[in-house]
């Protein structure tokens, strides 16, 4: 079965520094992975997906993310913070026919 | 309008009423899905609609009913809540299997 463990739920940076939100999954086939982006009192926002080409996936807002097989995990980065990146951010992956497991969120805060 | 639109996007009801969540999607998806949002838990899928068919029902209480008269719009019929029913109700559409779901800005519901 699939499912993903994001590794802390709150992440604090400093405006101008690198973010790095971590994200382990479990499948048994290759899967396709996906970051979503929450701002307060929105829906979900898609910033990137790994559909099983390129291993670093290039998304919206400067975000990237990897996608490592060997450690079963696909970590979001962004190499230097802005304050209007403050949000809570999911990693999902595809379990089944058009079926999203989300995994617990965690919420980016980012200090002047 | 564009993407996926929710309404209402705040309602208030007591335990008595009756009520209903609009979802409509502008983007000719097949697949239709509604989401619980409560705090500090995961997302939790409620239901699942493919080409009008509910094709997931993750053991939703019956006071939830969802009805998807055509392809672009979804509800979710609300009777008898419960205070712990309160949360951020999401709709999201997507098209064709391991394609990413483009989500609605939610309804906040308080069940008082």
């Amino acid at each position: 079965a699939q499912s993903v463990t994001q590794l802390g739920s709150h992440v604090s940076v400093s405006e101008g520094a690198l973010v790095l939100l971590r994200c382990n999954y479990s499948s048994s086939v290759p899967p396709y992975l996906f970051w979503y982006v929450q701002y307060p009192n929105q829906g979900l926002q898609l910033l990137l997906k790994y559909t099983s080409a390129a291993t670093l996936v290039k998304g919206i807002n400067g975000f990237e993310a990897e996608f490592k097989k060997s450690e079963t995990s696909f970590h979001l980065t962004k190499p230097s913070a802005h304050m209007s990146d403050a949000a809570e951010y999911f990693c999902a992956v595809i379990k089944g026919a058009q079926k999203l497991v989300f995994g617990q969120g965690t919420r980016l805060t980012i200090n002047p | 309008e564009t993407g996926v639109t929710q309404t209402p996007r705040h309602l208030v009801m007591g335990m008595t009423n009756k009520k209903s969540l609009k979802c409509e999607q502008h983007l000719g998806h097949n697949a239709m899905y509604w989401y619980k949002q409560s705090a500090k838990k995961p997302l939790e899928l409620m239901f699942v609609y493919s080409l009008e068919e509910r094709v997931e029902n993750n053991s939703v209480p019956s006071r939830f009913s969802p009805e998807c008269p055509n392809s672009s719009h979804l509800f979710l019929h609300l009777h008898t809540l419960q205070p712990e029913d309160s949360a951020l109700y999401l709709c999201a559409s997507s098209q064709g299997r391991n394609n990413e779901q483009f989500f609605g800005p939610g309804t906040r519901l308080t069940v008082l």
